[in-house]
């Protein structure tokens, strides 16, 4: 069973720094490209970052664009979101999701989703 | 990249069938045959239940439908039943590095 856990979220004033993993097993982690998807309580979804299954190619949506950054550990099977220079518009719960084997982007696993809160 | 166009709310009864519409643009939906639709019940992660604009994933209900027509993409729910009540994004690939959500339709079972 495909399984994504995700962990590190908490509360951190403006400004602070805040590292995000996501435990996966169930499949081969090295096989697969890898999201994160954030969503502020009671809104939509926003793509965060993208990464290949190498992780020799990365992505950032332009709101977290040289403040955020994903990497990747295969042999661990864990997936990373480094937050530095953190913001109150960054409060969301971010999702670690797995991108399926079709062309294209289909978030076909997720996990429960890390609290992030940035407040003084 | 701006957020796909979806309706904020929909309503329809038990049975009865319901179509969301996703509008972009010529570099989003109307470049790639790559739309794919969520489902998210409150407190609960997203589920794909629509990928490459038509496809449904393995356990998903056949009472779900995508078709795309220019720019923009549609859900079909048919059937329409309680457990369908939820909260339906879209999303486009963009490029290899961006994709682009839709800002979320609620659906209501009266």
């Amino acid at each position: 069973e495909v399984q994504l856990v995700e962990s590190g979220g908490d509360l951190v004033q403006p400004g602070g720094t805040l590292r995000l993993s996501c435990a996966a097993s169930g499949f081969t982690f090295s096989d697969y490209w890898m999201v994160w998807v954030r969503q502020v309580p009671g809104k939509g979804l926003e793509w965060v970052s993208r990464i290949n299954p190498a992780g020799s190619f990365i992505s950032h949506a332009g709101s977290v664009r040289g403040r955020f950054t994903v990497s990747r550990d295969n042999a661990g099977n864990s997936l990373y979101l480094q937050m530095n220079s953190l913001r109150a518009e960054d409060t969301a719960v971010y999702y670690c999701a797995r991108d399926g084997p079709a062309t294209g982007v289909d978030l076909d696993h997720w996990g429960q989703g890390t609290l992030v809160t940035v407040s003084s | 990249q701006s957020a796909l166009t979806q309706p904020a709310s929909m309503s329809a009864s038990p049975g009865q069938r319901i179509t969301i519409s996703c509008t972009g643009s010529s570099n989003d939906i109307g470049r790639y045959n790559f739309v794919s639709w969520y489902q998210q019940h409150p407190g609960r992660a997203p589920k794909l239940i629509i990928y490459g604009v038509s496809t449904r994933p393995s356990g998903i209900s056949d009472r779900f439908s995508g078709s795309k027509s220019g720019n923009t993409a549609s859900l079909t729910i048919s059937g329409l039943q309680a457990e369908d009540e939820a909260h339906y994004y879209c999303s486009s690939y963009i490029t290899s590095d961006s994709v682009v959500f839709g800002g979320g339709t609620k659906v209501a079972v009266l």
